[in-house]
């Protein structure tokens, strides 16, 4: 039972085009979301977040959309750098008192950007 | 260092061997999580310490796989009698505490798991 799925396995985008990173969730009782990026050989690294009280998140280049009612959630970078080619991956967590740690993952989006 | 160190980085054993495998968390952080990663896959949880909370085991696929934590601070995962299906990338990952999503883990580098 997948519940966090990202269905695209592979992204493709231009230096300083928009990428869009697309992520599903069937688990109503998540309640904050999450975007890690891994490097090869790394472990991954947080990038951004967002509470399901909230719809938009935004860092710098990243932001983070959350339609609830469509249990969908998006990371967009834009402008997309060449730096930014790594594999990417949604998590979700929380609701019944678990551990905030304790995340469900996707199966990851690679994203490749070129120069 | 100022990270989460997993001992060793890489490891290649035999069907039916037992391996040790280390996480040093960060410094302070009171939560201490192990995930794995198998090829082509996303990461899946195994189980988590908090400070000197029971820890929770719901992620471990068998019996042959157990966790420790000793003094608050390293980790070793145990997997007796390995199979060829337990070759993954095995992660460790720390964070201050549990109680809320802004505190996001911190993660190690891995150990790649072979089994032959």
């Amino acid at each position: 039972d997948q519940q966090v799925k990202q269905n695209s396995p592979s992204l493709s985008v231009q230096e300083g085009r928009i990428s869009i990173l697309n992520c599903d969730y069937t688990n109503s009782m998540f309640d904050y979301f999450l975007w890690y990026k891994k490097y090869p050989a790394e472990g991954p690294t947080f990038l951004i977040s967002i509470s399901s009280i909230k719809d938009k998140n935004e860092d710098g280049r990243f932001t983070v959309f959350l339609n609830k009612s469509a249990k969908h959630l998006s990371l967009h970078i834009v402008p997309s750098q060449p730096g930014d080619s790594a594999v990417y991956f949604c998590a979700a967590s929380g609701g019944g008192g678990t551990s905030y740690g304790k995340l469900t993952f996707g199966q990851g989006t690679i994203l490749t950007v070129h120069p | 260092g100022a990270g989460v160190s997993q001992s060793p980085s890489n490891k290649v054993t035999e069907k039916g061997k037992d391996v040790e495998l280390r996480c040093d968390p960060i410094s302070g952080h009171t939560a201490l999580y192990w995930y794995r990663q198998s090829l082509g896959q996303g990461l899946e949880f195994l189980i988590y310490f908090q400070g000197n909370s029971a820890p929770d085991k719901s992620g471990l696929p068998s019996d042959r796989f157990s966790a420790e934590r000793t003094g608050g601070s390293v980790s070793t995962l145990t997997i007796q009698r390995t199979q060829q299906e337990d070759s993954a990338v095995y992660l460790c990952a720390s964070s201050p505490w549990t109680g809320s999503g802004s505190s996001p883990l911190h993660f190690g580098n891995g150990t790649r798991l072979t089994v032959t």
